[in-house]
């Protein structure tokens, strides 16, 4: 069971906007950034926005995060084929001394 | 642009110590101020922190696996590594060795270590 909860599935059809949520409590996300990784099946993570809401070089503006107490969520805009992945939240937790993942949310583009 | 490369044996006996190791190419691991660290998804599951190294030695691991693990630092090989004792089953997984700064900005591209007699 994971520290942060993520739902196991989000879709939409393309061109649409859809978003992924990921949970926490104070000593994880209310107290420090999130991040969020894509993964392709049999490929390595991708950073895809940390701090929070920052997008690192060569990520497509249509992604985008944002954090509120001890939650986080994923905004992706104008949904393409080529997004179907697994989207995972990560943070540092204070009690635990390290960081830690949501359990992963399988977007599938209709 | 920094490049991380796992290597190590893909099949370990139970009870057995897992060994990998990650080369690093594109930056100094003795010159950087990251952690680099080591991360596993067992087959079909989600992502979960091993551990991480400073490139002093100083190191960090998961509580669950603090009894069984340890990752060290070669400086002068631009290389750390992870050892895991006593390995069943439930440590068959991909092990990514990636770079710590604001979230694990570079990734290795994944070992797959199965633990079976």
């Amino acid at each position: 069971q994971s520290v942060l909860t993520q739902p196991p599935s989000a879709s939409g059809p393309p061109g649409q906007r859809v978003t992924i949520s990921c949970s926490g409590s104070r000593s994880n996300i209310g107290n420090n950034d999130v991040n969020w990784y894509q993964q392709f099946p049999g490929t390595a993570p991708k950073l895809l926005i940390n701090n929070n809401d920052h997008r690192p070089s060569g990520v497509p503006g249509r992604f985008s995060g944002s954090k509120s107490g001890t939650s986080a969520s994923l905004a992706i805009s104008g949904l393409q084929s080529g997004d179907e992945a697994n989207y995972y939240c990560a943070t540092w937790d204070d009690s635990l001394n390290g960081p830690v993942f949501g359990g992963g949310t399988k977007l599938t583009v209709l | 642009q920094p490049q991380l490369q796992e290597s190590g044996p893909g099949l370990v006996k139970p009870s057995e110590t897992l060994s990998l190791t990650c080369t690093v190419s594109g930056d100094s691991i003795s010159g950087s101020s990251y952690y680099w660290s080591w991360i596993r998804q067992p087959p079909g599951k989600g992502l979960e922190w091993v551990g991480s190294v400073f490139r002093t030695g100083d190191s960090h691991y998961t509580p669950s696996l603090k009894s069984r693990v340890s990752i060290s630092v070669d400086t002068s090989k631009n290389q750390f590594s992870l050892r895991l004792r006593s390995v069943t089953a439930t440590d068959t997984a991909v092990y990514f060795c990636a770079r710590h700064a604001a979230g694990f900005d570079y990734w290795g591209q994944g070992a797959l270590v199965t633990v079976s007699s």
